[in-house]
């Protein structure tokens, strides 16, 4: 199957600092990829959909200023937590789909586990 | 407001047993079911379902969709302690977004 990249797997950060996770597709072009966040025990939330070359579409309830999506190729998409805080300690997860989009299942990357002490 | 039910959510069976889990959704221009299996980390992928009635199957596992009752179900037949994970439900609607279940947690004991 088609192969999404995501890291770091797992970082600790200071509250106040920035980080910036990466996804990427690696056989295949996404115009599209989606950023989850999964708590402890529960399902994956959508926070975003990343387009390339364009704003990305945020959830309602997501802050759009605090989780930074920038999607500057065809096969990479960025998700940078600003100003991070305890509370934003989570799994990080972004998913793509091979062409064509949309008609196809979406494959994940590693996930991100983030820390924020 | 798309949403997806899964049940039951947590499940404990014995090595041999076979399972059934249950999907059931609500989605505005629904294009697509699909099961995802997820351990420690992020989730992999199972089954894709567009189309009722037919069924889809790999190995022990086979899933099946039922668009006029909005509903899906995924077997697993002779499980094993390696199938003891999170089993998602994700329904796709015509914004390409996926809609998740809360997922079945399977834990089969030997």
């Amino acid at each position: 199957g088609a192969v999404v990249s995501q890291h770091p797997s797992w970082v600790i950060c200071k509250s106040g600092t920035s980080v910036k996770i990466e996804c990427r597709s690696l056989d295949f072009q996404a115009t599209t990829m989606f950023w989850y966040r999964q708590f402890p025990k529960q399902s994956l939330m959508l926070m975003a959909t990343s387009n390339e070359g364009s704003k990305a579409t945020y959830e309602q309830g997501v802050e759009k200023d605090k989780f930074l999506i920038n999607h500057a190729s065809l096969t990479l998409s960025t998700l940078t937590v600003t100003s991070a805080h305890p509370e934003d300690s989570s799994f990080y997860i972004c998913s793509a789909s091979p062409p064509p989009q949309g008609h196809t299942e979406a494959f994940f990357g590693q996930g991100t586990r983030l820390t924020v002490v | 407001e798309d949403k997806v039910v899964q049940s039951p959510l947590s499940l404990v069976v014995h090595e041999g047993d076979t399972v059934t889990l249950n999907c059931s959704y609500e989605v505005t221009n629904f294009r697509s079911l699909l099961w995802y299996k997820q351990e420690k980390k992020a989730p992999t992928f199972l089954f894709m379902l567009t189309s009722s009635g037919i069924e889809k199957k790999s190995g022990r596992l086979s899933s099946i969709l039922d668009k006029k009752e909005l509903f899906s179900i995924l077997n697993i037949t002779a499980t094993q302690t390696g199938d003891s994970a999170v089993y998602l439900c994700a329904a796709q609607g015509g914004s390409e977004k996926l809609v998740f279940g809360k997922g079945t947690k399977l834990t089969v004991n030997p």
